[in-house]
């Protein structure tokens, strides 16, 4: 696609329930990042691919938190038994690998997690 | 470890002043790509500039200049003349060739009064 793509962009769910938030990359970008912005704060690292393998998860919150990525494209995060912390925009970048020629990060417009 | 530090959490300045924001790096990587990032109060992330770590020569860009200084290990972001449309939260960031993951600054907020 043109650019980052990311869904729902906003979602509000009750605690205690699980979600699911989608990442559609650049065509062509092996690298995909997650991060978390809390309101008013910077971006958080969660996790980030090579392709379908993730290096690095040292990110990830809890082990309630997990993410996949299928076919080096799509990746999905979910979040089980969500808590009110979690709520924050969750960010996705895209971008060459730096085997690739690395470039700046794309990023989407970030799905809006509310837990009520 | 990778680390970016923007020590400036929030600066005020009243319109057509010139503002420079710092920004701090550490890695043990020899090689390095640096970024500045601008999220206005939409909220969307606009990349502004890459710098690799084997070109330290300084950019101009309109208003905006960078100043990169490895002997410093930093990478400053200057607006000229400021408007009030560039208030906005200012990003750095970092990637090491070694550690193939983009490590950002915690930001700095940016006004411009009128």
């Amino acid at each position: 696609g043109a650019g980052v793509s990311q869904s729902p962009s906003n979602k509000v769910t009750e605690k205690g329930k699980d979600v699911e938030l989608r990442c559609d990359p650049i065509s062509g970008h092996t690298a995909l990042y997650w991060y978390r912005q809390s309101l008013g704060q910077g971006l958080e690292f969660l996790i980030y691919f090579q392709g379908n393998s993730a290096p690095d998860k040292s990110g990830l919150p809890s082990d309630r938190f997990s993410a996949e990525r299928t076919g080096g494209s799509v990746s999905t995060l979910t979040i089980q038994r969500t808590q009110q912390e979690d709520s924050a925009v969750y960010l996705c970048a895209s971008s060459l690998a730096w085997g690739q020629g690395m470039t700046e990060a794309f990023f989407g417009q970030g799905t809006r997690l509310t837990v009520v | 470890a990778q680390k970016v530090t923007q020590a400036q959490t929030e600066i005020s300045v009243v319109e057509k002043e010139d503002v420079t924001l710092d920004c701090v790096y550490e890695t043990r990587d020899t090689t390095y790509y640096l970024f500045w990032y601008k999220q206005p109060p939409s909220g969307e992330l606009v990349f502004l500039i890459r710098r690799n770590s084997f070109d330290e020569q300084n950019e101009i860009s309109g208003r905006y200049s960078w100043n990169f200084q490895k002997s410093t290990s930093s990478f400053n972001f200057t607006i000229t003349a400021s408007q009030v449309v560039d208030s906005a939260v200012y990003f750095c960031a970092l990637i090491g060739n070694r550690d193939d993951k983009i490590i950002f600054g915690k930001g700095t907020r940016l006004h411009i009064l009128p």
